[in-house]
Order: structure tokens, then sequence, then C-alpha cells
């Protein structure tokens, strides 16, 4: 089945740094989707993106959608507290109703 | 803000019991799905639902699983007769319409422990 790999598989950073994160896949997705999901909670929307080669930013959060439709990576500035938590890719063939493949994850940690 | 609910939130049960899953996608939406997570892995997809039929299931979702629309509210996954290895957390998630930019919403999800 399609495989969707992030790395890195965790990031121990500061407050106030930069943080970049990025998901490959085997195989093209037309829609590419950045989730954040909490200890105990279920799956966020951050980011959504539609064409290739889009950027597309949500406050402190970049995302781009890669020219090959095989890739995709979220940059955050000036990380805060809040921002822990695990990040997950997630890719659709095409469109909205299709089933989400998940990458495997990137857990963010702020050390104090 | 309109969110997705499920019930209960964690279960625990004795192998080989059926267990019931609730959830109670968004008003206005129409496709219905149920990812399930385990324990420090990814999220896996398991089946959508859209106009009283399955759209699509995964390979982990066998005879084993089944879901249901019983009334206009709840959205249920039904486990027959549980193993070990469905222990997880189970998301329900719901989307609008079938256009080009629609979200997935997620349910906080029900954790599921089987002994």
């Amino acid at each position: 089945g399609q495989q969707l790999n992030q790395s890195p598989q965790s990031m121990f950073i500061q407050e106030g740094e930069d943080v970049s994160m990025n998901c490959t896949s085997s195989s093209i997705f037309n829609t590419w989707l950045w989730y954040k999901q909490d200890p105990g909670e279920g799956p966020v929307l951050l980011i959504a993106l539609y064409k290739a080669g889009e950027l597309t930013s949500n406050g402190r959060l970049t995302a781009q959608f890669g020219i090959t439709r095989k890739d995709s990576f979220l940059n955050i500035s000036a990380s805060i507290p809040s921002d822990v938590g695990i990040y997950f890719c997630a890719g659709q063939p095409n469109f909205g109703n299709e089933k989400l493949t998940f990458g495997t994850g990137t857990r963010l940690t702020i050390i104090p | 803000e309109p969110e997705v609910t499920q019930t209960p939130s964690h279960q625990v049960t004795q192998m080989g019991q059926e267990v019931i899953l609730r959830c109670v996608p968004i008003s206005n939406h129409l496709y219905f799905y149920w990812y399930r997570q385990i324990l420090g892995q990814k999220v896996e997809f398991l089946v959508s639902f859209y106009n009283n039929e399955i759209s699509e299931k995964s390979e982990i979702f066998d005879d084993q699983f089944s879901v249901e629309r019983p009334d206009g509210s709840n959205f249920t996954l039904k486990i027959r007769s549980t193993k070990l290895e469905d222990s997880a957390m189970y998301f329900c998630a719901s989307s609008e319409l079938e256009k080009i930019q629609e979200t997935q919403y997620f349910g906080p999800g029900t954790r599921l422990l089987v002994l």
C-alpha cells in the first residue's frame, strides 16, 4: 500500500527556535494535509494543500506541496510551548472525501 | 464550533466480547469514517461510509467489523469478537460534501483496551 514517511521522527528544540519537518511518499497524492495530535486527542487539521508547488501559511505555520506530488514539508517559526505534540502529514489520492493515508509522525518536544 | 463527538472515551473489554463504539458526526456532514491508531503508531484508515453504505474499507476492516448509521445522528463501529490486537484508539471523522477542498474533522477518540 501507499506509505508516507516523515522525518525526523522526533525533535527536541528550545522555545523560539524554528522547526522544519517533511514527508515523502512512495506514490503521488493530489491533496496533502498536515495534522497535529495532542496526547489522548484526535488529529486537528493545521494546513491543507491542493496544488503541486502550493505554499500555504497559517499563522506561524507554513507548508508546501512538492512539485513531484510525492512530498511536502511543514515549517513552524518561533516555536512556543503549545506547539508540543505529534505532527502527521496525510495524503489523499484526489479530493476531500477519500480516505486519508497518514504519515509516521514527528514528535516535537520543547526543552525549557 | 460544531464538533465530532465520541462515546465512550475509554472502554475495557475481555477478548471475544463484542464492543460498539459510538460517534455523533457534525450535523450537516454526509461522509463518515473510522480510523484507528495503535499506541505509538500512525493513524490508519478503517472504513468510509456514505449514503448508508460502505464507500471504501481497508484490509484491517475484516468480517469482525461492521458500521451502521442507526438513526439520523449516530454512526457506530461494532467489533463482534474482540482480539488483543484490536486494542487501539479509534477515531471517528466526518466531512461535508463531495467538494474538492473538503476537510475531514476528527473526534477525540475512544481508547479500547482488550484484555
